[in-house]
């Protein structure tokens, strides 16, 4: 079955420890989101890619960084995590039209310590 | 800008009974229109979308939604909730003639449990 998948679905970190997240998807779609969710709220999108551009959130800190080496495999790199940081990182994918749907990965909760 | 509304952080209701479940959104033009699940540590799921068709959007899982321009409103319900519906539910929209590759507003999330 087509879908996106994230690893690790856990991530444990210790406070300014750099950690990568990564998430790839079998659909073929050339957008992908990362998405940050703490608990008990919605998703708070980070940034997302079109092809390969790069489109930034306003309010994203510096700290949060990623990649998208090809068109299946995006990662979010958090250079020096805090504890603020601890939270559900989301990745999404779309195909780029009218009216259609991001589908989610599961998920990876991260701890920092 | 959009905006979107769910009213009520949390909803109860006993197993075998009506779920609805209130989503209201800000647009002077009808939007795309979606509701999504989300159950314990997992990632959203889409339950059904609206894109200017039928008013009335069916899901999976036995849900549907009606959307209704004159209350700007796309409430959510299924007939007789089960235990396993118990999750949180988003709305979401991102606005018509926008690029699907834009960013979705979400509401702020229902807590849906069910009792036996």
């Amino acid at each position: 079955d087509a879908m996106v998948i994230q690893n690790p679905r856990y991530q444990v970190t210790q406070f300014g420890k750099p950690v990568t997240l990564s998430c790839s998807q079998t659909l073929n779609h050339n957008v992908m989101y990362w998405y940050q969710q703490k608990s008990s709220q919605a998703p708070k999108l980070l940034f997302h890619y079109y092809d390969k551009d790069f489109n930034n959130e306003a309010d994203t800190p510096d700290n949060f960084q990623s990649r998208r080496p090809n068109t299946s495999f995006c990662f979010l790199d958090i250079r020096s995590p805090g504890l603020g940081d601890a939270a559900m990182y989301l990745c999404a994918t779309s195909r780029v039209a009218e009216g259609n749907e991001q589908f989610f990965g599961p998920g990876t909760r991260l701890t920092v310590l | 800008a959009q905006s979107v509304t769910q009213l009520g952080s949390h909803v109860s209701v006993s197993e075998g009974a009506l779920v609805l479940l209130r989503c209201n959104y800000s647009s002077s033009v009808p939007p795309y229109l979606f509701w999504y699940v989300q159950y314990p540590n997992q990632g959203l799921q889409l339950l059904l979308k609206y894109t200017s068709a039928a008013t009335l959007v069916k899901g999976i899982n036995g849900f549907e939604a009606e959307f209704k321009k004159s209350e700007t409103s796309f409430h959510l319900t299924k007939p007789s909730a089960h235990m396993s519906d118990a999750a949180e539910y988003f709305c979401a929209v991102y606005p018509p003639g926008g690029t699907s590759y834009g960013k979705l507003t979400f509401g702020q999330g229902t807590i849906l449990t069910v009792h036996p």
